[in-house]
């Protein structure tokens, strides 16, 4: 069955203490893999896609990477602003289909 | 550049009714993608409306049926409410099916 796990399923970090979030996947077929940030009462804000194993995205303060089984997505410095719940997502191979983990809910103290 | 909205923000039915969620793609999108999503859970995967044909659908009864417009509007309908079908339902959209999700802010919908 396919399925993404994601942990710590919680994380509260002091303002630039850096950190990593893991997301672990079994699909079928990898089409490819999504990062989102969602801020409560809102729809989920779009990161990063990776699509092949060894593929690496920067953006600001996060940096995601993509192996044959799991991504991580890398905090760097983290201020107040960053705190959110962040999502992943497999996009599986032949019939569309997204499979969503439950998400890292990460909280930054000033 | 408009982005993805969705209509009505809030809605409270009973046990037994219908229900029509409504979502206007950001301009130049031809995929639609319907999600549920409970409270403390990640999204679940309803189904894909690509060029006004469904693409792809999760694992979901056909109670839960949708629609897609030529202008790539889309409608999610639900048939004969059940109380865990109270959840935020969030409508996303892309340029094509393998792209990146744009996401709309949801319609919390509430079975009483």
């Amino acid at each position: 069955e396919d399925q993404v796990t994601q942990s710590p399923e919680a994380l509260r970090l002091q303002e630039g203490e850096s950190s990593s979030l893991n997301c672990s996947y079994t699909v079928s077929g990898l089409r490819g893999l999504f990062w989102y940030r969602q801020d409560p009462g809102k729809g989920p804000e779009f990161l990063f896609t990776l699509y092949s194993a060894g593929e690496e995205k920067e953006k600001e303060r996060l940096k995601a990477t993509l192996t044959k089984k799991e991504s991580f997505l890398h905090i760097t410095a983290p201020k107040p602003e960053d705190s959110a719940t962040y999502l992943c997502a497999a996009l599986t191979s032949g019939t569309y289909k997204y499979i969503f983990g439950t998400g890292t809910r990460l909280k930054v103290l000033a | 550049e408009t982005g993805v909205t969705q209509s009505p923000t809030h809605l409270i039915k009973t046990r037994g009714q219908q229900v029509t969620l409504r979502c206007s793609s950001q301009s130049g999108h031809n995929t639609v993608s319907w999600y549920q999503q409970a409270l403390g859970q990640g999204p679940q995967f309803i189904f894909q409306y690509y060029r006004e044909e469904e693409n792809g659908r999760g694992n979901f009864p056909p109670r839960f049926s949708g629609l897609q417009f030529p202008n790539y509007s889309s409608e999610l309908n639900v048939n004969a409410l059940e109380l865990d079908d109270s959840a935020l339902y969030l409508c996303a959209s892309s340029l094509e099916p393998q792209n990146e999700q744009f996401f709309g802010p949801g319609t919390r919908l509430t079975v009483l």
